[in-house]
């Protein structure tokens, strides 16, 4: 079975341009996260999709972000335009259920340099 | 608000030592307790998680505790491989949340 995919690994862009990120979960799993890791810092929660609908959004920075998850399948998260601090790397994960019942499951990341 | 404290890196240590990584929460309720691996060029890992005070969770070795009255959930190993070097996050889901709060890392190289 496939994990979490991420897409690209890696992307470096200048500031002011457009960059988005995809991400595919589990097959079947209606949980959709999506985290962030600045440099040095914690891993940071951005977002929860359950299907298609944002559950939680608490943890976007600005509205230089967009998120979607087009049917409740894929997601992507675009930036634009980039800022230097949002340099770092971006985690996706999925799970079926709740937390403390179920385990999500992580992507690779993928790692942002605005320059 | 909740957050989690781990101890600073890198832990540099020689093959077959013991392994202690400190990590305490702030937290209101009763949160779930987790430790997450990342290996060099691969995603987060769940290693082990405790759900309620004083479950011991463990997996490949690791083992911690959830400890209320210290708010603590340390990591501890009895004796350390090569293939332990990775990067270990400590986190907590609030209760009844589904989002995950991490530590900052604590990075672990094992020496042969």
């Amino acid at each position: 079975e496939a994990g979490v995919t991420q897409f690209p690994s890696h992307s470096v862009i200048e500031k002011g341009q457009t960059v988005t990120l995809r991400c595919d979960p589990i097959s079947g799993h209606d949980n959709l996260y999506w985290y962030r890791r600045v440099m040095g810092k914690e891993i940071k929660f951005l977002l929860h999709f359950v299907k298609e609908s944002k559950q939680d959004e608490s943890g976007m920075p600005n509205n230089r972000f967009l998120a979607e998850r087009t049917g409740g399948t894929y997601s992507t998260l675009k930036v634009q335009p980039a800022e230097l601090e949002d340099s770092g790397v971006y985690f996706c994960a999925s799970s079926q259920g709740f937390r403390a019942d179920t385990e999500a499951f992580f992507g690779q990341g993928t790692r942002l340099t605005v320059v | 608000g909740d957050s989690v404290t781990q101890m600073e890196g890198p832990v540099t240590l020689s093959e077959e030592a013991f392994l202690t990584i400190n990590c305490t929460y702030t937290a209101t309720g009763y949160p779930s307790l987790f430790w997450y691996v990342q290996y060099p060029g691969e995603g987060l890992q769940l290693l082990l998680k405790a759900t309620k005070a004083d479950d011991k969770g463990s997996n490949k070795g690791f083992e911690a505790t959830y400890r209320k009255e210290t708010t603590s959930f340390h990591l501890e190993k009895g004796s350390v491989q090569v293939s332990d070097s990775a990067v270990y996050f400590c986190a907590l889901s609030p209760y009844r949340d589904d989002k995950i709060i991490f530590g900052k890392g604590t990075r672990l190289h094992i020496l042969p």
